[in-house]
């Protein structure tokens, strides 16, 4: 089945670690992309990808950072930097096309204490 | 910068009625598409339907439909015959493309609750 998978699905740190969050995507799509999700404030873009080797930030990308080394992988890790680390998040992927929508994966719940 | 404003935080319905979750959005753009996702508790994002903005019809999917006002750059959903399944957080999004990115929009989102 093609899909996105995101693993763990909840991930608790302690504060002052990094973590990695794992995006893999088996849709053969180009672009990927990474959303943080808070309560009341939708989703927001904190980094994307539109090729292998080549990303940019988003709104909100300040404390996060990520590679693109393969099509089918785009990880996410959160720095000590990021002030307020614990959110949902979520990949997503776009086929590219005119007027394409985004897929999304089922998402990683990340606890900081 | 385009911004998508879902005025309604929290909206409940009964079971079989209708409800219209409201959206907004600004833009420069003539071109570009707008998209309702649904995000039940288990958190998945599922597409619900999606509009262009160069077709003056409304979109219809089974018992999701929208009313497209573009001068008024307004996109909101009616769900008819609401069913105990279509509780979720609903978010309206807006895209448009820029050569193979896709940058997509989306509003904060109303909780819908369905009430039996």
């Amino acid at each position: 089945d093609g899909g996105i998978t995101q693993s763990p699905k909840y991930l608790f740190r302690k504060e002052g670690q990094n973590v990695t969050l794992s995006c893999e995507q088996n849709l053969n799509h180009d672009a990927m992309y990474w959303y943080r999700q808070d309560p009341g404030q939708g989703l927001r873009l904190i980094y994307y990808s539109q090729i292998v080797n080549d990303f940019q930030k988003g709104d909100i990308a300040e404390g996060y950072s990520v590679s693109r080394e393969k099509k089918e992988s785009f990880p996410l890790t959160v720095t000590s930097a990021q002030k307020n680390p614990t959110a949902f998040y979520l990949c997503a992927t776009n086929p590219g096309y005119l007027g394409g929508e985004q897929y999304f994966g089922p998402g990683t719940r990340l606890t900081v204490t | 910068a385009q911004t998508v404003t879902q005025s309604q935080p929290e909206m409940s319905v009964q079971e079989a009625e209708t409800v219209t979750l409201s959206c907004t959005y600004d833009t420069s753009e003539n071109n570009y598409y707008l998209f309702w996702y649904k995000q039940p508790p288990s958190r998945q994002m599922i597409l619900v339907i999606r509009q262009e903005a160069y077709k003056q019809q409304n979109a219809t999917e089974n018992r999701f439909s929208v009313n497209f006002q573009k001068a008024a750059k307004s996109f909101s959903l009616k769900i008819s015959d609401s069913q105990l399944g279509d509780t979720a957080m609903y978010f309206c999004a807006f895209m448009k493309h820029r050569g193979s990115n896709n940058d997509m929009r989306f509003g904060a989102g109303t909780r819908l609750t369905v009430k039996p």
